[in-house]
């Protein structure tokens, strides 16, 4: 069965640092990878997909996820954090030609000045 | 604009008694999709449907219903069968029922049990 862990519940940075977040994954099949972002009180909002082809993955708001497979990991990255990239973030995999998302438990991102 | 729609935002619930989240979306999307959040255990699938009048329980249905009777909306019911409602429900739609497609994400309802 396939599985995500987030290794991280919260982390803190402070502002125009570098952040990485860590998301591993367990599965016997190929897969689809996503990363989502959820601000207070909101929905989750995708923030970047891994589906096939090169490894690094570039999304919104300056964040960047690398995709690998000998790790199963997906761990997504931003060079230079802002106050408002405070959010909760969620790495989700979903199994090639089927259908369910399974989310990891969110890491807590806090951008401090 | 296009999006997903859920209301109410806050609600309110004495137990033994039902309520029904409401969910519509205007993306044309085949497939919704309604989870329920706590705090550090991330997204649980309540249930799912691939396409209008269908619709399959997910790891979590036991207290809930659902009907998919027109393709833009997905009420969910939370039955008074469900001991511990007290919770932020997301619904969430996508293109198609297939892995491949991102999910968007309504705002949310956060249900309380007084």
């Amino acid at each position: 069965a396939q599985s995500v862990t987030q290794l991280d519940s919260q982390v803190p940075v402070f502002e125009e640092a570098p952040v990485e977040l860590r998301c591993n994954y367990s599965s016997s099949v190929s897969v689809y990878l996503f990363w989502y972002v959820q601000y207070p009180n909101q929905g989750l909002q995708l923030l970047l997909k891994y589906l096939s082809g090169s490894t690094l993955v570039k999304g919104i708001n300056g964040f960047e996820a690398e995709f690998n497979k000998s790790q199963t990991s997906f761990h997504l990255r931003k060079p230079s954090v802002h106050i408002s990239d405070t959010a909760e973030y969620f790495c989700a995999v979903t199994l090639t030609g089927g259908f369910k998302t399974i989310f990891g438990a969110g890491t807590r991102l806090f951008v401090k000045a | 604009d296009g999006g997903i729609t859920q209301s109410p935002k806050y609600l309110f619930r004495k137990e033994g008694q039902n309520v029904t989240l409401s969910c519509e979306q205007n993306l044309n999307h085949d497939a919704m999709y309604w989870y329920r959040q706590d705090p550090g255990q991330g997204l649980r699938l309540i249930y799912y449907s691939q396409i209008v009048n269908d619709f399959q329980k997910g790891d979590i249905a036991e207290g809930y219903s659902v009907s998919r009777e027109k393709k833009e909306s997905f009420p969910l019911t939370v039955t008074s069968a469900q001991k511990n409602p007290t919770a932020f429900y997301l619904c969430a739609s996508s293109i198609q029922w297939t892995g491949e497609n991102e999910q968007f994400f309504g705002p949310g309802t956060r249900l309380t049990v007084l």
